[in-house]
């Protein structure tokens, strides 16, 4: 079964620092997206992606967030400055439209 | 008002129980609903998605109450494999790719 694929899995950086989520979404699919989940949280929408750009966006999605994609298969998550609430797990799916596949995730601990 | 509001749970469930839980939501127009299942620091999987007219999947049933803005999630002849945290999930529109809003979830513990 097709799967969406995380890099790293886990990640520990510094405050301040910035980071590169990597996800390699499944290959037919036309829609991509990030959320996150803080520890004990609910899973939160951050950005959506569509034709080369982002589609929608949440208020959590500030100007220390973008997303990229960089080449055919590659879907980056950039964090500018890392601040310690951005510590959480970092879900990337993907979608033909309806329906999504998570990614197992990355989990970004910021010290 | 939360967007999507669930009981946290945790709901102690002897195996072989049956067990049911209710999710509710504020945007009216909103068009699709899921139940997804999370174990613990693993990705949400789709369980199944809640049509109008209720569905049933196995032991599972889910129904949707548009009146009163609630979806339901019943768990039959609960396995111990069925802990989990179970995620009441809500599209606002019926757009393509439109993004899902999530509750917070409610935790299910099976035990023999």
């Amino acid at each position: 079964e097709p799967e969406v694929t995380q890099t790293p899995s886990h990640q520990v950086t510094q405050m301040g620092q910035e980071v590169i989520l990597r996800c390699v979404p499944i290959s037919n699919h036309l829609y991509f997206y990030w959320y996150r989940q803080i520890l004990g949280q609910k899973v939160e929408f951050l950005v959506s992606f569509y034709n080369n750009e982002i589609s929608e966006k949440s208020e959590i999605f500030d100007d220390q967030f973008s997303v990229e994609r960089p080449d055919g298969s590659n879907f980056t998550l950039k964090i500018r400055s890392t601040k310690l609430e951005d510590s959480a797990m970092y879900f990337c799916a993907s979608g033909p439209g309806n329906g999504y596949t998570f990614g197992s995730g990355t989990r970004l601990t910021v010290v | 008002r939360k967007e999507v509001e669930q009981d946290p749970g945790p709901f102690n469930v002897p195996e072989g129980a049956t067990v049911a839980f209710n999710c509710t939501y504020s945007n009216s127009a909103s068009q699709s609903f899921f139940w997804y299942r999370q174990d613990c620091r693993k990705e949400p999987k789709l369980l199944m998605s809640v049509y109008s007219s209720g569905n049933e999947d196995g032991r599972f049933t889910a129904q949707l109450n548009r009146a009163s803005q609630y979806i339901s999630l019943l768990i039959r002849d609960s396995k111990l494999s069925d802990s989990a945290t179970y995620l009441c999930v809500v599209r606002p529109t019926g757009a393509a790719g439109n993004k899902l809003t999530f509750g917070g979830g409610t935790r299910v513990l099976v035990k023999p």
